[in-house]
């Protein structure tokens, strides 16, 4: 039961333009949301996250957007660079129960490229 | 600077053998957590502990064990390596929900 989802593996851009990631979930429970950059041989890096009290988190050339109602969360990258190409995953965690605190549900990943 | 390094990066191994991969952090955090990475899985939890002495199992962690003594470093351990294992695993720690997780490079475990 994949509970966070990400249904485009690979994405790909032009340099200068818009870069957008999507993620669904399924658990109405997550309650914070999290985007991680992968690079080939790294550890994932975080990069940007939100809480379920908001619907919009900047910072910088990324933004993610959080739509509760429909269980998606979006990562618009603007203006998109050769370097953000990556990995990346969303995750979702809940502080629920006590039990669930701290961990991080995962999504597959979209390969983002960045064309010159 | 803080950080978390995972030993070893590599690591070929027998069916059957019993594999440790550490794990040590240098940022004091409480939480700590073992995640291996397929291709059309993402990142899932094998285990987690929320201090010393305790010790949780995540979505897939049959065939693993871990243990935490101290605060620094969460070992995980497959105690019969099978094919199923190879994979890279990527340990984790953090201070709270609110705050990002800090993850180590990867260990690359192959089993033949």
């Amino acid at each position: 039961d994949q509970q966070v989802k990400q249904n485009s593996p690979s994405l790909s851009v032009q340099e200068g333009r818009i870069s957008i990631l999507n993620c669904d979930y399924t658990n109405s429970m997550f309650d914070y949301f999290l985007w991680y950059k992968k690079y080939p041989a790294e550890g994932p890096t975080f990069l940007i996250s939100i809480s379920s009290i908001k619907d919009k988190n900047e910072d910088g050339r990324f933004t993610v957007f959080l739509n509760k109602s429909a269980k998606h969360l979006s990562l618009h990258i603007v203006p998109s660079q050769p370097g953000d190409s990556a990995v990346y995953f969303c995750a979702a965690s809940t502080n629920a129960g006590g039990t669930s605190y701290g961990k991080l549900t995962f999504g597959q990943g979209t390969i983002l490229t960045v064309h010159p | 600077d803080a950080e978390i390094t995972q030993s070893p990066r590599h690591k070929i191994t027998e069916t059957g053998r019993q594999v440790t991969l550490a794990c040590h952090q240098t940022w004091n955090h409480n939480n700590m957590f073992w995640y291996r990475q397929d291709l059309g899985h993402g990142l899932r939890l094998i285990h987690y502990s929320y201090g010393v002495h305790d010790t949780n199992k995540g979505e897939v962690s049959d065939g693993y064990s871990v243990s935490r003594s101290n605060t620094e470093d969460l070992p995980l351990t497959l105690e019969s390596a099978a094919s199923s294992q190879t994979s890279v695993y990527f340990c984790a720690s953090s201070e709270s929900i609110w705050v990002r997780a800090f993850f180590g490079q990867g260990t690359r475990l192959t089993v033949v």
